[in-house]
């Protein structure tokens, strides 16, 4: 059975620093493209993040480029996203989400429960 | 970025019902939609992936069609836990951006 569990949520203040993981069990996770997604409270999905299953390639959305950093760690089957120069408007539920495993296959098939992120003062 | 438009907001709909719902992308994305259904206090639920094709598990009321920039979510026979929000994503380029989403509500 995939599961998908994140953990690391929590209050933060504006310009702090959280690291949120996803532990991953069920599934060759090194063969898989893993993504995060957000979403503020009472607001829609926003794609966060993705990378490669070995690594190599990682994408962000514009709005964390150069705050985030996606990485994974193969050995342990987890998932990372540090989350750096927060900002109140990052305030949502952290979502990790498996990815496909080939070109053709692109769609998030399963999520975590979700890791609540609150940036405030 | 590819802009995904969701059609409509919000629905009043009730037990039995067919619902239609539709999801626009910005530019062609030949098929490489994909819906999600949310309900609130979870996680996105994949229902169905390349604008038509059934995730394992989901029941056929449920199906997809279109291709190139317009898509549709039909709902044949609306069934209580069926009450929730439908959000489209496509998937052919980064970033894999998701429409606003349709609530369904219970007339």
């Amino acid at each position: 059975e995939v599961q998908l569990v994140e953990s690391g949520g929590g209050l933060a203040q504006p310009g702090g620093s959280l690291r949120l993981s996803c532990a991953a069990s069920g599934f060759t996770f090194n063969a898989y493209w893993m993504h995060w997604v957000r979403q503020a409270p009472g607001k829609g999905l926003v794609w966060v993040s993705r990378i490669y299953g070995d690594g190599s390639t990682t994408n962000y959305a514009d709005s964390v480029k150069g705050r985030f950093t996606i990485s994974r760690d193969n050995a342990k089957n987890t998932l990372y996203l540090q989350m750096n120069s927060l900002r109140v408007e990052d305030t949502a539920m952290y979502y990790c989400a498996r990815g496909g495993n080939s070109s053709t296959r692109r769609y998030f098939d399963f999520w975590g429960q979700g890791a609540l992120v609150t940036v405030s003062s | 970025d590819i802009q995904m438009t969701q059609s409509p907001s919000s629905l009043s709909t009730s037990v039995g019902d067919r619902v239609t719902m539709t999801c626009r992308a910005s530019q062609t994305i030949s098929n490489y939609l994909n819906w999600y259904q949310q309900k609130p206090g979870k996680a996105p639920n994949l229902l169905i992936y390349d604008a038509s094709n059934l995730q394992s598990g989901v029941p056929s009321r449920f199906s997809g069609s279109g291709s190139g920039t317009d898509f549709t979510l039909t709902i044949s026979s609306l069934q209580p836990e069926d009450f929730a929000t439908y959000f489209c994503q496509q998937s052919y380029s980064t970033p894999r951006t998701f429409g606003q989403g349709t609530k369904l509500e219970i007339k």
